[in-house]
């Protein structure tokens, strides 16, 4: 079956330090990778995507994806933590085999900065 | 650019009552549309999602409906609605072709 793992609940991270959320997933071919962002009581934002190309994607907010095909990760990271990244995070992803436009979410991986 | 709106932003219903919540995307045409619920603020689950007018694909069998009247607008109902039907409602959208989905603000829905 295909799918997508976040296999951390919560990842507390110092401010100031570099954040690693990761991302597995399951899928046959080249996958589309998607990130979002969701702070409380709003919608998900749609934060980078990996199509094809660098496997080193660049987002919104400082944020930065690399995608690894021998691993099958696409693992969020960003340098230095500010306490406004603390939200709920989910990682996407599109099999190519879709005949439609739906997408796979993990489950999330709720992120705490502290300062 | 392009803007996706829902209403209401919070709902209180009791069991039994009909529910009719909208969305509306501007600044694009011919959108795919998504119907999501998330519960407990952790994972979202696809309910409906639309590739055009009147055509709605349903992926959970549930007492909800949809329907897309017209291209930028998709409506979620029921008839009568259940204790676990609150939830976290968040309707999406795509460009054809390009899967990345923008997500609307949400409408909190609270049956009791």
């Amino acid at each position: 079956a295909q799918s997508v793992a976040q296999p951390e609940d919560q990842v507390n991270v110092a401010e100031g330090n570099p954040l690693t959320v990761k991302c597995t997933y399951s899928v046959s071919g080249n996958p589309y990778l998607f990130w979002y962002v969701q702070y409380p009581n709003r919608g998900l934002q749609f934060l980078l995507k990996y199509i094809t190309g660098d496997n080193l994607v660049k987002g919104s907010y400082g944020f930065e994806a690399e995608f690894n095909k021998s691993q099958t990760s696409f693992h969020l990271k960003k340098p230095s933590a500010l306490v406004s990244d603390s939200a709920l995070y989910f990682c996407a992803v599109r099999p190519p085999s879709n005949r439609d436009d739906k997408i796979i979410f993990g489950k999330g991986t709720r992120l705490h900065i502290l300062p | 650019s392009q803007t996706i709106h829902q209403w209401p932003a919070t709902l209180v219903q009791p069991v039994g009552s009909p529910l009719s919540l909208e969305c509306t995307v501007e600044g694009t045409s011919n959108p795919n549309l998504y119907w999501y619920r998330q519960a407990a603020g952790r994972g979202l689950q696809l309910l409906f999602y639309s590739v055009g007018i009147g055509q709605i694909s349903s992926e959970v069998p549930q007492n909800l409906s949809a329907s897309r009247p017209q291209d930028r607008q998709f409506i979620l109902s029921s008839k009568k609605l259940l204790l676990s039907d609150s939830g976290f409602y968040l309707c999406a959208w795509s460009p054809r072709s390009t899967y990345e989905q923008y997500f609307g603000p949400g409408t909190r829905l609270t049956v009791t």
